[in-house]
């Protein structure tokens, strides 16, 4: 069954420090998404992406953080210079149809420490 | 924006009995509510959803209610297993997607022996 797969599983920076998350969404999805769960805590939406461009985003979606397709099954996530707070478990997911019809589909995640 | 509530943050249920997780939300244009099952570590899967043209939805033990005019839905698991042990999160999607799914804070639900 295909599957959002997200690299790395986990990474430690040091604050201040730029940080890109990877994310491959399944091929056939049009929609793709960046949501953060702070450890216990929820999960929040970051930014949602289609056609090349970012559809809706949060406020948490700061200037600090920037979504990029760069080819065509790569779907990354960069933070620039990381906070204590930047801290959290980074969900790709994606859907073949606008979420209006459609589930989304959840990566495993990417766990950011900043130190 | 959409904002969630879930209740109970935790449930301690025994082997074998039911357990209902209820939701409420307050956007009115919200139109798909899905609720997703996470495991320790691991990603948030969908296990039910339901759209708000109709009232309830029922998939095996798990079943979904909504209720537009009152603007809550609820989860109903009914013969708990060991396996159903997680942390289970709600949701509400509305039209148009303004910020995508908003989440509620999680019901960690707890399946004594």
């Amino acid at each position: 069954e295909p599957e959002v797969t997200q690299t790395p599983s986990h990474q430690v920076t040091q604050m201040g420090q730029e940080v890109i998350l990877r994310c491959v969404p399944i091929s056939n999805h049009l929609y793709f998404y960046w949501y953060r769960q702070i450890l216990g805590q929820k999960v929040e939406f970051l930014v949602s992406f289609y056609n090349n461009e970012i559809s809706e985003k949060s406020e948490i979606f700061d200037d600090q953080f920037s979504v990029e397709r760069p080819d065509g099954s790569n779907f990354t996530l960069k933070i620039r210079s990381t906070k204590l707070e930047d801290s959290a478990m980074y969900f790709c997911a994606s859907s073949p149809h606008d979420p209006n019809t459609g589930e989304l589909f959840f990566g495993e995640g990417s766990r950011l420490t900043v130190l | 924006g959409e904002n969630v509530e879930q209740h109970p943050s935790t449930l301690s249920v025994q082997e074998g009995d039911s357990a209902v997780i209820k939701c409420t939300y307050s956007d009115s244009a919200s139109n798909y509510f899905p609720w997703y099952k996470q495991e320790l570590g691991k990603r948030p899967q969908l296990i039910i959803d339901i759209r708000s043209n109709v009232g309830e939805k029922k998939d095996q033990r798990i079943a979904v209610t909504l209720n537009k005019t009152a603007k809550h839905f609820s989860l109903h698991i009914t013969e708990t297993q060991p396996e159903d042990s997680a942390v289970y999160f709600c949701a509400a999607f509305p039209t148009g997607g303004a910020d995508g799914l908003t989440f509620g804070k999680g019901t960690h639900l707890i399946i004594q022996p």
